[in-house]
């Protein structure tokens, strides 16, 4: 089964910028992968950020965008804010229908 | 608003039977691809498993296969998970998600989770 890496925890300061990144072990991350954003707040349900690569919901804060980048898909914050202290998780789609998420990131915004 | 309701979790003994539901308000669930997707508290999410609209299509991350069976009553509005043989590895919050307007498939709207325990 595919292993999907992401940074485990990065820090960013308040109005500052930060680029999270999700690999694949079966190689470069395309937009044949799908990959989706997700972000966890502790004791609450995750909330879709991104879609499909690039893709924002109405919920999504102008300041998330998402990207390939380097061969690995990306969520770049603009701008940080303090309720942006949260879990980020990428998910990545693979033949066979499976779908994988990452570990994780703990961002925090100090 | 569009609300996911899981349900159906509890403490089990290791190789017993549970069966969780998913019953939504605000979505028609029969447009959508519907996921289950679980926790266990603290760490990360896994993905375990999803259903196409119809119900011809599901698929299954390999540690629950054989074991688990997801399906959907459209007429109910509901998804369901049945989870056979358990084991203490399956303890974990279970949450189900759904496609959204304008994008059927995917994980996109999100409930709060049930807890299932997995103890002797």
């Amino acid at each position: 089964q595919a292993v999907v890496t992401q940074e485990p925890s990065l820090t960013v300061s308040p109005g500052g910028t930060v680029t999270l990144t999700c690999g694949s072990s079966t190689g470069p991350v395309t937009s044949g992968h799908w990959p989706y954003w997700f972000q966890q707040k502790p004791g609450q349900a995750p909330r879709t950020l991104i879609y499909d690569t690039t893709n924002k919901h109405s919920w999504t804060p102008a300041r998330f965008s998402g990207s390939l980048l380097g061969g690995r898909a990306a969520l770049t914050l603009s701008g940080a804010q303090p309720e942006d202290e949260a879990d980020y998780y990428c998910l990545l789609s693979y033949s066979g229908g499976r779908h994988v998420f990452g570990p994780g990131t703990n961002v925090t915004v100090l | 608003e569009v609300q996911l309701v899981e349900s159906g979790g509890g403490l089990v003994q290791p190789g017993g039977s549970l069966r969780l539901s998913c019953a939504s308000s605000g979505l028609t669930l029969r447009s959508y691809w519907m996921s289950w997707v679980r926790q266990v508290p603290g760490k990360g999410l896994e993905w375990v498993a999803n259903i196409k609209q119809d119900g011809s299509e599901k698929y299954y991350v390999d540690s629950v296969k054989g074991r688990f069976i997801i399906s959907r009553d459209n007429a109910k509005n509901s998804l369901y998970l049945q989870m056979n043989s358990l084991r203490a590895e399956d303890t974990a919050l279970y949450y189900c998600a759904s496609g959204y307007i304008g994008v059927p498939q995917g994980l996109h709207c999100w409930g709060h989770g049930t807890l299932v325990t997995v103890s002797s």
